[in-house]
């Protein structure tokens, strides 16, 4: 079983739909991200977490909201999809304690907002 | 924020060949990663780079940090079809592992 498990791994949805993207995490890390990425723009941090209790916008949070439900789980919300959200979504994780260390990344989702 | 610029964008070369790919940032690097994505896929970590003059290497893929801790290159020997895809580099913008990323270079090894 992958390390990161991102679901689902495509999703077509209507514009003003409300959709969630789930990640999950057996690496027992601290720290997870959400990125976006668009041809030619490379990823684009979304938001972040360093644990539980604390979340953090990235550069592009406008439209999204997450939830940190877990230590081994952050959810990315779009409360009402617009077509300039289709992406490649991907969930992130890395461990404080051993300083500063690779992020594990998971198989991406692959939105699109019709 | 800190701004990371990979050149070139997009490389096609002939296997066996060497190539270098470059990545510059607008601020002072603490941590810079080299990610190898497969087209589509989630992201491979290869190497990180934290010293200014710091070189490392895996397999034929070597990457460096300059002395000024503000460009990084890497470079590939004898390139093979298994090198095909989308090189990342990412950057730790303030020690906290808040990384940002470039926007990637294509890279293509025909046979």
């Amino acid at each position: 079983d992958a390390d990161v498990t991102q679901t689902p791994r495509n999703r077509i949805t209507k514009t003003g739909k409300r959709i969630m993207l789930e990640c999950s995490q057996t690496k027992g890390h601290d720290r997870m991200y959400w990125y976006r990425q668009d041809p030619g723009l490379g990823l684009r941090l979304i938001y972040y977490s360093f644990d539980v209790k604390d979340i953090n916008k990235g550069e592009i949070s406008d439209g999204y909201s997450v939830s940190r439900q877990a230590q081994a789980k952050f959810s990315l919300s779009l409360e009402s999809a617009i077509p300039n959200q289709t992406a490649l979504y991907f969930c992130a994780t890395s461990d404080s304690s051993e300083g500063n260390t690779e992020a594990f990344f998971g198989q991406g989702t692959r939105l699109t907002v019709v | 924020s800190q701004e990371l610029e990979q050149s070139p964008q997009s490389l096609i070369v002939q296997e066996g060949k060497n190539l270098t790919i470059n990545c510059t940032s607008s601020k002072t690097l603490y941590g810079l990663y080299w990610y190898k994505q497969k087209y589509g896929e989630g992201l491979i970590f290869l190497m990180m780079l934290q010293k200014g003059g710091e070189e490392k290497s895996h397999e034929k893929i070597t990457a460096k940090l300059d002395e000024k801790k503000q460009q990084s290159s890497l470079h590939i020997t004898a390139s093979q079809p298994s090198h095909a895809g989308i090189y990342l580099c990412g950057a730790d913008a303030g020690g906290y592992q808040k990384v940002t990323f470039g926007t990637g270079t294509k890279l293509q090894v025909i046979p």
